[in-house]
Order: structure tokens, then C-alpha cells, then sequence
């Protein structure tokens, strides 16, 4: 397997544009986390899905950002418009969540590194 | 709601040096802690958790309760240990917080020569 997937790598875009972050968990994996890393706050997390379905988004920023997972293999992450504070690295995980087989890790990706100028 | 803070954003030691990270943390429930290692050029990677009790890399950390803390140590540090070190925090299996964690704001540890 190899890994969590995401695309692109690295996005360089103007103020305003539409920015749209991709990532394929590892199959198996019922759940999927959005993270948002910066020097300032570290790693936050934006949204995460259970078995394809959005259960707290309580980390979004705003209504720029929306997330969807439409099937247990993909997701996205789209911010529109976007703005120059939203420069990070956005990072995608999976992890296997099951009653007591829960175990805490999460399986990262490599990470997106987004630069809004 | 969960939080945990990282109050040292950058830490420097000398090779077999002993060295801790600290990890401090808020969850009016029963937590389970966890510390995640970024290698320069590597991936986010789970590094150990507390309730394994184990011992990675020689690194250990304890749970405490009483302080709510859970500081990673390291008796004699190595120049590979430098890295990003992120302590996180799970409500565990229960809850609408089900699943998730929340991770400090990490700590850069570097380890010279």
C-alpha cells in the first residue's frame, strides 16, 4: 500500500482563486482527517469523516473552506476564495476506528504545501 | 473540550544530553495521549502511545493524571532524534468525539553534535 495519497504536492495561487486539495486514504480505513499546519498554531484539525460522513467540522475556518468524502476512497478539501493566511501545509490522514480496536494512530499523507500570494 | 499545550516551541540539546519534551493537557474526560514524530523529509509518524507503556527509540512518556501531563523523555539524546514532536490527545472511543485527536502545537528538538 502506499500510504495515504494527496495532490498536489504543492499549489502556488493568487488571492481569490479557487484552491482544491485532493486525497485518497488507505484502503481499508473508515475514517479521514483534514489538518492544517503553521508555524504559529501547529497542526489543527479542520474537519474528520466517519465512514464517509462529516462528523465535526468544528475546525473549519470559515465558510471558504468545505470538505466532502463522496466514497471511502476520496476526498477533497476546496477553499474559495482563497486568501493569503490560508498559506500552509495541509495534511490528509486515515485511521481504522472500530470500538475497541481503536488504537489512536493516524496514517498521514505527505502533505499539501498551499502559498496564496 | 480537548486541548493540549506545547509550551516550548524549540528545543536544543547536545548529543547524550538527557532531554524532555513537555506535554500538557485538558479533557474533562478520560484521555488517551499519544506523541506523533515528523523527521525531516518524513512523514507524520505515530512515535508512542501512552497506554502501551512502551519504550520507542528510547524514548518514554508518562501519563500523569494529577498534572495533566505527559512529557516524552529521553536519557541520553542521539542527533537523529532531532525532529518536529507533536503530543496529542484522543477522547478515545467514546462521544461525539469519537476518534478524534487533537494535536499540540509541537516542538522542534534539535540535537548537536
Amino acid at each position: 500500500d502506499a500510504g495515504v495519497i494527496q495532490s498536489p504536492r504543492h499549489e502556488v495561487t493568487e488571492m481569490g482563486q479557487e484552491v482544491t486539495l485532493r486525497c485518497k486514504p488507505i484502503s481499508g480505513h473508515n475514517s479521514l482527517f483534514w489538518y492544517r499546519q503553521t508555524m504559529m498554531r501547529g497542526l489543527e484539525l479542520l474537519i474528520y469523516f466517519n465512514n464517509n460522513v462529516p462528523i465535526d467540522d468544528s475546525g473549519m475556518p470559515e465558510d471558504r473552506f468545505s470538505a466532502k468524502m463522496p466514497n471511502a476512497s476520496f476526498s477533497t478539501l476546496k477553499i474559495q476564495p482563497s486568501e493569503p493566511r490560508d498559506s500552509a501545509v495541509y495534511f490528509c490522514a486515515s485511521s481504522f476506528l472500530r470500538g475497541a480496536e481503536y488504537t489512536g494512530e493516524l496514517f498521514f499523507g505527505e502533505g499539501s504545501r498551499l502559498t496564496v500570494l | 473540550a480537548q486541548r493540549v499545550t506545547q509550551p516550548e516551541k524549540l528545543l536544543s540539546v547536545f548529543k547524550g544530553a538527557p532531554v524532555e519534551l513537555k506535554c500538557n493537557y485538558s479533557y474533562s474526560g478520560s484521555p488517551e495521549l499519544f506523541w506523533y514524530v515528523q523527521y525531516s523529509r518524513q512523514r507524520l509518524q505515530l512515535l508512542l502511545r501512552h497506554i502501551s507503556r512502551e519504550s520507542i527509540k528510547g524514548f518514554t512518556a508518562d501519563l500523569n493524571k494529577g498534572e495533566t501531563s505527559f512529557h516524552l523523555k529521553k536519557p541520553f539524546a542521539q542527533e537523529e532524534d532531532s525532529a518536529m514532536y507533536y503530543c496529542a490527545l484522543s477522547g478515545g472511543t467514546g462521544g461525539t468525539s469519537y476518534g478524534k485527536l487533537t494535536f499540540g502545537q509541537g516542538t522542534i528538538l534539535t540535537v548537536h553534535p
